[in-house]
């Protein structure tokens, strides 16, 4: 088992629609969750992080953690195309004196003007 | 304005040849860290660092060295043992924290010719 998965996509969606992004992770000791785009051939970028069981809103961008299912999802209103990029999920704990951060291998989205 | 530099954005190397890539940050941040990007495989890291003049390998080391001389740079050498060395690398840096998201580079390509 991965420790960190995500459905790979694409994952299409059309303009102004919802997208849904879901990721599972294994550790139980995890304590923070981001999520992190990634446009093609760029670096990833964060933009959202949730530590605590419930929802986080950031403008259009909404995370969602469960900590029991050991589930965390990124749900995106109203999809622009600027929105089609990898997603990245990414679980960090601290273990040992540092912090130990396991990605996702990341969702494709694509939205259809 | 605060970020991460990484330089060269796309670097070819010789068989047998060592290559250093240069990663730079200006956050103030204490912990760096080298990510190796291929497709399909999400990231790996390579070497992370909490504090200058210390650094720990990470999950695929093998093939790699590194150096923390100062805060705000942390370069990353690609040796002639890495046998596979032809991915995208990023650097990325962090407060102390499970709280704290990445701030990654721009990513250097590199490229075995």
């Amino acid at each position: 088992q991965k420790e960190v998965e995500q459905n790979s996509g694409p994952l299409s969606v059309p303009e102004g629609a919802i997208a849904s992004l879901n990721c599972t992770y294994s550790d139980r000791g995890s304590q923070s969750f981001f999520w992190y785009r990634q446009y093609s051939g760029k670096s990833p970028e964060l933009i959202m992080s949730i530590y605590s069981n419930g929802d986080k809103e950031d403008g259009r961008f909404t995370a969602q953690l469960n900590k029991a299912s050991q589930y965390v999802s990124l749900l995106i209103r109203d999809s622009q195309p600027s929105d089609s990029a990898t997603y990245l999920c990414a679980v960090n704990r601290h273990s040992g004196g540092y912090q130990k951060v396991t990605f996702g291998t990341g969702t494709k989205l694509q939205v259809i003007p | 304005d605060g970020g991460i530099t990484q330089s060269p954005k796309y670097l070819f190397r010789k068989e047998g040849q060592n290559v250093t890539l240069s990663c730079e940050q200006n956050l103030n941040h204490d912990a760096m860290y080298w990510y190796r990007q291929d497709p399909g495989q999400g990231l790996r890291l390579i070497y992370y660092s909490q504090i200058v003049n210390d650094f720990q390998k990470g999950d695929i080391a093998e093939g790699y060295s590194v150096s923390r001389e100062k805060k705000e740079s942390f370069p990353l050498t690609v040796t002639s043992a890495q046998k596979n060395p032809t991915a995208f690398y990023l650097c990325a840096s962090s407060g102390q924290g499970v709280m704290f998201g990445y701030t990654f580079g721009s990513g250097t390509r590199l490229t075995v010719v």
